[in-house]
C-alpha cells in the first residue's frame, strides 16, 4: 500500500525559504521507473506542477520556478525534500507530493493529503 | 510553458454523457501520448482517472474514458452520477521534459 505525507511549516514569512518533506511508504525510490513529484494549488485555483525526481536522480523543474526550486531524495529515510526560496504571498497554496510509476512514467498515481502553506508577514 | 486550456465548467444530468476537452500544442499534448486526467473533490487530493491518454488505473470505473486528436485530449464520462461532480484536470508531458496541468474544469451534475 503506497502512502505519502507532506510535512513542514504552515506559515512562512516573505523572502524566507520553504522546506517541505514528503515521507512515503509502500515503494522504494531506488526502483527503476519510480519518481516523486510536487504539485501545488493556491486556494480556489488550479493545480500547478512544480518538480519531480526519479529513481536515478533525474530531476525536472517547472521552467517558471526553476531558479527557486530544489528537489532531493533520501532513499534511506524514504523521503523527498522540496526547497523553495524567496517565498512570496502568491506562493500561498496547498502543496502535494505524489508517486509516479504504477501508471506509466509521468502520471501521478498516488497523492499525499497535501499541506497548506501560508506566506504572510 | 503555458497551462493547457480546459473549459471552466461543464454540466450534465444524471445518466447523460459529457466530454471535457484539454487543448495544448504540438510541444505537449500533440507531441506525446502522456496525457493524464485527475478528479478532485472539494478539500480532497486529486485522484488519477486516466493515464497515457486512454488507460484507466485499476479501480477506476469504465464510465471514464480518454482520447486524443491532434493537440486536443478529451475525457468522456458516460452514465453521469452525482458522485462525478468534481473538478477535473488534465496534465501532459512536454518537450522540455516537464509536466504541465490544465486550468481545470468544474463538472456539475444537474
Amino acid at each position: 500500500q503506497i502512502t505519502l505525507k507532506e510535512s513542514g511549516p504552515t506559515l512562512v514569512k516573505p523572502t524566507q525559504t520553504l522546506t517541505l518533506t514528503c515521507t512515503f511508504s509502500g515503494f522504494s525510490l531506488t526502483t527503476s521507473g519510480v519518481g516523486v513529484g510536487w504539485i501545488r494549488q493556491p486556494p480556489g485555483k488550479a493545480l500547478e506542477w512544480l518538480t519531480l525526481i526519479y529513481w536515478n536522480d533525474d530531476k525536472r523543474y517547472s521552467p517558471s520556478l526553476k531558479s527557486r526550486l530544489t528537489i532531493t531524495k533520501d532513499t534511506s529515510k524514504n523521503q523527498v525534500v522540496l526547497t523553495m526560496t524567496n517565498m512570496d504571498p502568491v506562493d500561498t497554496a496547498t502543496y502535494y507530493c505524489a508517486h509516479i510509476g504504477r501508471a506509466g512514467l509521468t502520471a501521478q498515481d498516488y497523492w499525499g493529503q497535501g499541506t497548506l502553506v501560508t506566506v504572510s508577514s | 510553458q503555458s497551462a493547457l486550456t480546459q473549459p471552466a465548467s461543464v454540466s450534465g444530468s444524471p445518466g447523460q454523457s459529457i466530454t471535457i476537452s484539454c487543448t495544448g500544442t504540438s510541444s505537449d499534448v500533440g507531441g506525446y501520448n502522456y496525457v493524464s486526467w485527475y478528479q478532485q473533490h472539494p478539500g480532497k487530493a486529486p485522484k488519477l482517472m486516466i493515464y497515457d491518454v486512454s488507460n484507466r488505473p485499476s479501480g477506476v470505473s469504465n464510465r471514464f474514458s480518454g482520447s486524443k486528436s491532434g493537440n486536443t485530449a478529451s475525457l468522456a464520462i458516460s452514465g453521469l452520477q452525482a458522485e462525478d461532480e468534481a473538478d477535473y484536470y488534465c496534465s501532459s508531458y512536454t518537450s522540455s521534459s516537464t509536466l504541465v496541468f490544465g486550468g481545470g474544469t468544474k463538472l456539475t451534475v444537474l
